[in-house]
């Protein structure tokens, strides 16, 4: 099973809402990551967690909060976002330690939209 | 400046045509090339390659790298309406681990 989830899949929001998107897996990966994918675009890393400690944050505006709360979910926390951080939001696992790169999974995503 | 850089960025051909796409890149310590196929959503994983010379292969897919020219190709036999998607390359160093580096993707479309 390589399956990655992640819930909403659509989600819109105000610039004054407060939301959170889920991501889980069931593989025991050890890595997990938040990209954002704008629409003709690569995705972009935001975020990577190893073994629930994050280990890379791309710079990216403190109005995204990521958290790992076990070893199968990652969070990614939004609050007072722009209209700009709409694109679809891609959660991604791979088995891990990063002192490996293999493969990684990605979910579905979620299709924020901000208005 | 790491790149990967991919072409065509578009393609457009018919049922049962063969296509060939490129990979090239251009970063440190490297250590492996992935292929993804994306559709409507999420990018879904074909291939990794680490050595060079090796090819992989799945169905009507196959790809191979070469270390020494810094480029990889993936190749679709006999191509199927299905087949049309984006087709992400990407690139891990082995310095900075767990990010992968994107290519801009090669847009296929098949026509029936």
């Amino acid at each position: 099973d390589t399956e990655v989830t992640q819930t909403p899949k659509h989600l819109v929001m105000g610039m004054t809402n407060k939301k959170s998107l889920k991501c889980e897996q069931h593989m025991g990966h050890r890595a997990m990551y938040w990209y954002k994918q704008k629409a003709k675009k690569p995705p972009e890393l935001m975020f990577v967690y190893s073994y629930e400690k994050l280990s890379i944050n791309e710079s990216v505006p403190s109005r995204f909060s990521p958290e790992c709360p076990n070893s199968s979910l990652l969070n990614l926390h939004l609050h007072a976002l722009q209209p700009e951080d709409s694109a679809l939001y891609l959660c991604a696992s791979s088995q891990g330690p990063l002192q490996t790169v293999g493969e990684q999974y990605f979910g579905p995503g979620t299709r924020l939209t901000v208005t | 400046e790491d790149k990967v850089v991919q072409s065509p960025l578009s393609l457009v051909v018919h049922e049962g045509d063969t296509v060939t796409l490129n990979c090239s890149y251009e970063v440190t310590n490297f250590r492996s090339l992935l292929w993804y196929k994306q559709e409507k959503k999420a990018p879904t994983f074909l291939f990794m390659l680490t050595s060079s010379g090796i090819e992989k292969k799945s169905g009507r897919l196959s790809s191979i790298l070469d270390k020494k020219e810094l480029f990889s190709i993936l190749n679709i036999t006999a191509t199927q309406t299905g087949d049309s998607a984006i087709y992400l390359c990407a690139v891990g160093r082995g310095s900075t681990l767990g990010r992968l580096y994107f290519g801009r993707g090669t847009q296929l479309t098949v026509w029936p």
